[in-house]
């Protein structure tokens, strides 16, 4: 069964750094999505993307944050100048186009990325 | 979004069905139930969805009151690996929703 993939698994980055996120969709999916968990709390919306712009975003989702789709497999999400509290997992999802009865809406989520920001 | 109420943890034995309540009185016609879960650190894993019929796949069942205000997850034979946090969320489809996670029920199966 396809699957969403992420890498690293684990990236550690110096307060201050840049990193960035990598995420690989399921192939016909169009829709997008990052969440972050901070350990022992709720998984947490951070953005949504479709059609190569950005549809949602949250409060979280500052200005050092950005999401891009650099080609047509690859989902990214990059933190410009890390941060103590940015330290968390970090989920991508995605979710195919519409037009399926039942299945349209289903998020599908890939395995996280676990940020240490040191 | 519907809010929902779930307890914070439940136990069940090895083998045996493993039933996680969920409460959503607020519920709107148009919003359906999903239920996914987390296992320790996992990303969310997508379990089932219904509108207002029960529904079974391959993992679970999903049971809908007739007045749609709650429902019920059942995995028929619990096994340890099916120990994880559940989470119930009811949601419009379509659009670019969010899914929007809550607290969930802590299950723990036991041997």
């Amino acid at each position: 069964e396809p699957e969403v993939t992420q890498t690293p698994s684990h990236q550690v980055t110096q307060m201050g750094q840049e990193v960035i996120l990598r995420c690989v969709p399921i192939s016909n999916h169009l829709y997008f999505y990052w969440y972050r968990q901070i350990l022992g709390q709720k998984v947490e919306f951070l953005v949504s993307f479709y059609n190569n712009e950005i549809s949602e975003k949250s409060e979280i989702f500052d200005d050092q944050f950005s999401v891009e789709r650099p080609d047509g497999s690859n989902f990214t999400l990059k933190i410009r100048s890390t941060k103590l509290e940015d330290s968390a997992m970090y989920f991508c999802a995605s979710r195919e186009t519409p037009g399926r009865e039942g299945r349209t809406d289903t998020q599908y989520f890939g395995p996280g990325t676990r940020l240490t920001v040191l | 979004d519907a809010k929902t109420t779930q307890p914070p943890s439940m136990d069940c034995a090895e083998g045996r069905a493993a039933n996680l309540p969920c409460n959503h009185s607020t519920i709107s016609g148009n919003e359906y139930v999903y239920w996914y879960r987390q296992i320790h650190s996992q990303g969310p894993q997508y379990i089932i969805h219904g509108l207002k019929n029960n529904e079974t796949n391959e993992m679970a069942s999903l049971i809908i009151t007739e007045d749609r205000k709650s429902s019920t997850l059942i995995l028929p034979h619990a096994t340890l690996r099916d120990t994880a946090v559940y989470y119930c969320i009811v949601r419009f489809p379509g659009g670019y929703q969010k899914v929007t996670f809550g607290i969930g029920t802590k299950l723990q199966v036991i041997p």
